[in-house]
C-alpha cells in the first residue's frame, strides 16, 4: 500500500478549541487533499494542495485552514472547533498522470463536544 | 462544474444474487470516472476507473462498470455478490483536463449483502 498516514486516528475535543490533523506521505506525490465524510453527503473537499506552500479552497472550507511546508506533510487546522465539524476526515494523495485517482489515508474520527 | 448522483442510498441483496449500483454525473466537459469502496472503519480503495477507450471496465473483486456517455451514467455491477462485498460504494468524477486532480464524490451507496 502507498505510504500515507493520518494522525491522530481518533480525537475528542471541546467546542472552541483549536485542532490540527496531520497527513503524512512517503510517496512524494504532488497533490494532497483533505475531505470530510458525513452520512448522506459522501465526501466533500475541504482544501487541497498542489505543491509546497500552494493550497486552495474546496467546497466546504469555512472554519478550516491548511498548511504545507514540506512535500510530505499536509496539516488541517480547525481554528475554533464547532459541533458541526464532528466528522471523519480523510486525506488523499495524487500525482499527475499516476492512475489519475487518489490513494486515501485511513481517516481521523473527530468528535467536538 | 461537475456533480455526481448515486441514485440509491442503500441496496439490500441476497448472497450470490446480481447487483447494480447506479451513478449519474453531470459535466459539460470530458471526464474521468471512478468507483471506490469503503469497508467498515477503513479508508477508500479504488475499485475501477474509466479514463478512455472501452466503455466496459473491469475492476477488482469481480466488479465491472459501463460508461454511457449519452446517459451520463457509470453504473457498477457484479453478477454474484458475497457477504464480504458488504460496504459503502462511492462514485466519483473529475475533469479529464483538470490540473488539480480534484475528485467530486457522490453521496455513497451502502450495499448490504444478506445470507
Amino acid at each position: 500500500d502507498a505510504g500515507i498516514t493520518q494522525s491522530p486516528r481518533h480525537k475528542v475535543t471541546e467546542t472552541g478549541t483549536p485542532v490540527t490533523l496531520r497527513c503524512h506521505q512517503t510517496e512524494n506525490h504532488r497533490y494532497m487533499y483533505w475531505y470530510r465524510q458525513d452520512p448522506g453527503h459522501g465526501l466533500r473537499l475541504i482544501h487541497y494542495s498542489y505543491g509546497v506552500k500552494d493550497t486552495d479552497k474546496g467546497e466546504v472550507s469555512d472554519g478550516y485552514s491548511v498548511s504545507r511546508s514540506k512535500t510530505e506533510d499536509f496539516l488541517l487546522t480547525l481554528e475554533s472547533a464547532t459541533s458541526s465539524q464532528t466528522s471523519v476526515y480523510f486525506c488523499a494523495i495524487s500525482e499527475p498522470g499516476f492512475n489519475y485517482g487518489y490513494t486515501f489515508g485511513s481517516g481521523t474520527r473527530l468528535t467536538v463536544v | 462544474a461537475q456533480s455526481v448522483t448515486q441514485l440509491d442510498s442503500q441496496v439490500p441483496v441476497f448472497e450470490e444474487a446480481p447487483v447494480e449500483l447506479r451513478c449519474n454525473y453531470s459535466s459539460s466537459v470530458s471526464v474521468y470516472l471512478f468507483w471506490y469502496v469503503q469497508y467498515p472503519n477503513q479508508g477508500l480503495q479504488l475499485l475501477l476507473k474509466y479514463l478512455s477507450g472501452s466503455t466496459l471496465v473491469k475492476g477488482i473483486n469481480g466488479f465491472e462498470a459501463e460508461f454511457n456517455k449519452s446517459q451520463t451514467s457509470f453504473h457498477l455491477r457484479k453478477p454474484s455478490v458475497h457477504i464480504s462485498d458488504t460496504a459503502e460504494y462511492f462514485c466519483a468524477v473529475r475533469e479529464s483536463s483538470s490540473n488539480t486532480g480534484k475528485l467530486i464524490f457522490g453521496q455513497g451507496t451502502t450495499l448490504q449483502v444478506k445470507p
